[in-house]
């Protein structure tokens, strides 16, 4: 079955530095990625995903990476504030498939 | 609203009672599943369900029951609760549509004593 890493578990920033969160995935007929933020006592939010068909997608701050030949996807932020801080998951999924999660990054903004 | 949404929030009960945790969505969505999120772990599938009355287990199963008897509604039960359940749980839903994303509830926090 399909394993998706992320790293790291924690990543302390300064307000307005970027923060780069990273996973690999082992299983090459993951098509679809996304990526989840989770703040303090809600439910997870979809933040931004990509298909495996485009190398780079970008919302305003946020954007996500990928790349099929090495497995491995990123999402970046830039211009980090602290509204920012949350746990992000990303996760792998091969069309209506159950879909893998990654462990979590717990984003620390600091004013 | 549209949405998916989970009851109770909060619960405290104790060792060997039985629990049922509900979610409901609107979204007439396929899909459902429930996780349980613990430090360390991220988020374990404990059951999903494709469709109404289509149930499969996940990763941690053990000690849970689901049911899908309508496609609205995935209800998840501790048969006899032990501590190492005090966890909080997450309702999901998703389309059938290929390559959708999850919509999850905001949680329900289970403590066993």
């Amino acid at each position: 079955g399909e394993n998706v890493e992320q790293h790291p578990s924690t990543l302390s920033v300064q307000e307005g530095d970027s923060a780069v969160i990273k996973c690999t995935y082992s299983d090459s007929a993951s098509n679809y990625f996304p990526w989840y933020k989770q703040e303090l006592g809600k439910g997870s939010q979809l933040i931004i995903d990509i298909r495996s068909n485009v190398g780079e997608k970008k919302d305003q701050r946020i954007a996500v990476t990928l790349n099929k030949t090495a497995k491995h996807f990123s999402l970046h932020i830039t211009e980090t504030q602290p509204e920012d801080s949350a746990v992000y998951f990303c996760a792998a999924r091969e069309g209506s498939y159950i879909p893998t999660f990654g462990r979590g990054t717990s984003l620390i903004v600091h004013p | 609203d549209a949405g998916i949404t989970q009851s109770p929030r909060y619960k405290i009960t104790e060792t060997g009672r039985q629990v049922t945790l509900m979610c409901h969505q609107t979204w007439s969505h396929s899909y459902m599943f429930w996780y349980r999120q613990d430090l360390g772990h991220g988020l374990r599938l404990i059951y999903y369900s494709a469709a109404a009355d289509i149930t499969d287990k996940g990763e941690v199963p053990d000690g849970y029951v689901v049911s899908r008897s309508k496609t609205e509604n995935f209800p998840l039960t501790l048969e006899s609760a032990t501590r190492s359940q005090t966890s909080v749980y997450f309702c999901a839903s998703s389309d059938t549509q290929g390559q959708s994303p999850l919509h999850f509830g905001n949680g329900t926090r289970l403590t066993v004593t």
